[in-house]
């Protein structure tokens, strides 16, 4: 299928291994964050979020991480899988509005 | 059930021309928005509609539009169209409206549409 993005950061992992991908954001105000995963051909994917008062969300092989001191967002992601391979987008939500601002993406290779 | 669905999937236009995309969201989402994705870049917030009232509105210029009907489908319109136009268009849909946390959005596979 067509690419999602050209020219993304590239993070390419084996499979098995942990994936770490890291996020800046840039508002203060943002009131919660998200991270999407997007195959291509298809649509953003909702994969967790976490609020702006937390440090820290576990879901199923994926955990977030804020550092709001640094303004740093990660996704962690266990045992990766070639399921796994996409572009994955941090999004921000800026307190009191209703729109999400989306980070540029990171493209995850996993090879076996 | 059915997740956020768009029509049509691709279109090809010419420079000048008028295009209407349209969506469907979640059955009990009554907030619609919509998003451009440049190719190599994250989407970019267009607008956002809840219980047919426009919530928010990104800087995109006057020739795009959209309204929700009463069914929560809702249509974006862009008129004049320019090459820079190309682009993914996506919609979304959650229940309450966009900024709640634990009720994210949800994405249609969007329409991807080529200015010539």
């Amino acid at each position: 299928g067509e690419s999602v993005g050209l020219h993304l950061p590239t993070l390419s992992v084996q499979e098995g291994d942990n994936s770490i991908i890291n996020c800046a954001y840039s508002n203060s105000a943002s009131d919660y964050f998200i991270w999407y995963k997007q195959e291509s051909g298809k649509g953003p994917q909702f994969i967790i979020d976490i609020r702006s008062n937390m440090d820290k969300r576990q879901g199923q092989r994926v955990t977030v991480l804020l550092n709001k001191t640094v303004k740093h967002l990660s996704l962690q992601i266990a045992a990766t899988q070639p399921g796994d391979s996409a572009v994955y987008f941090c999004a921000e939500n800026i307190r009191n509005t209703d729109k999400l601002i989306f980070g540029t993406g990171t493209r995850l290779q996993v090879f076996p | 059930d059915a997740g956020v669905t768009q029509s049509p999937t691709h279109l090809i236009k010419t420079r000048g021309q008028h295009v209407t995309l349209r969506c469907s969201p979640i059955s009990g989402h009554k907030s619609v928005s919509w998003y451009q994705q440049v190719l190599g870049q994250g989407p970019q917030f267009i607008f956002q509609y809840y219980e047919k009232e426009e919530r928010g509105r990104g800087n995109f210029p006057d020739r795009f539009s959209a309204r929700q009907f009463p069914n929560y489908s809702s249509e974006l319109n862009v008129n004049a169209l320019l090459l820079g136009d190309s682009a993914l268009y996506l919609c979304a849909s959650s229940f309450s409206p966009q900024g709640s946390y634990n009720s994210p959005l949800h994405f249609g596979n969007g329409t991807r549409l080529t200015v010539t």
